[in-house]
């Protein structure tokens, strides 16, 4: 039972342009939502994060946003850069949930065209 | 500042040899430590989590193990690999905020 998912496992877009990635989740005990980016034989690393009562959250290039109601997040990367080119991953947190753990959606690998 | 050290990068076992992953870290005291393993193609899928030293939960039944012999170690094993195993581990410590910060990882591949 997947409660993370990310539909879409490939997304190309040209640079300079904005790349969205989309994230649906299925559990509603999820109450704080991330972002990792992740290159090939790496560690993902943390991108930008959103707690459940907000509904957007930006860091420079990178703006989240959550609809709670559709159970919905989604990463905007605007302008879109070569160095953006990497799997993306989302993840969620369930504060009932022992160990403070994360469920981590399947990736989507971008890659920004020159 | 905290900092995670995850070794080998790399292993290339046989079928049905023994594992030792091992995952420390530094800057901070009673992490959460987790264990993920990305499969070639799939997401990151959690392993085990510990809360504590000698404290192991798993998450999926599996022919690995997992413990915390001291705060700040932590180590995957395998007494008998399966092709199975092959893939890529992360270990990582975490709690709110920022989530988790993970290891380099291990690229393993079993033949």
């Amino acid at each position: 039972d997947q409660q993370v998912k990310q539909n879409s496992p490939s997304l190309s877009v040209q640079e300079g342009r904005i790349s969205i990635l989309n994230c649906d989740y299925t559990n509603s005990m999820f109450d704080y939502f991330l972002w990792y980016k992740k290159y090939p034989a790496e560690g993902p690393t943390f991108l930008i994060s959103i707690s459940s009562i907000k509904d957007k959250n930006e860091d420079g290039r990178f703006t989240v946003f959550l609809n709670k109601s559709a159970k919905h997040l989604s990463l905007h990367i605007v302008p879109s850069q070569p160095g953006d080119s990497a799997v993306y991953f989302c993840a969620a947190r369930d504060f009932k949930a022992a160990g403070n753990k994360l469920t981590f959606g399947g990736g989507t690998r971008v890659l920004v065209k020159p | 500042s905290q900092t995670i050290h995850q070794w080998p990068a790399t292993l290339v076992q046989p079928v049905g040899s023994p594992l030792s992953l091992e995952c420390t870290v530094e800057g901070t005291s009673n992490p959460n430590l987790y264990w993920y393993r990305q499969a070639a193609g799939r997401g990151l899928q959690l392993l085990f989590y510990s809360v504590g030293i000698g404290q192991i939960s798993s998450e999926v039944p599996q022919n690995l193990s997992a413990s915390r012999p001291q705060d700040r170690q932590f180590i995957l094993s395998s007494k008998k690999l399966l092709l199975s195993d092959s893939g890529f581990y992360l270990c990582a410590w975490g709690g709110f905020g920022s989530g988790y910060t993970f290891g380099s990882g291990t690229r393993l591949t079993v033949v």
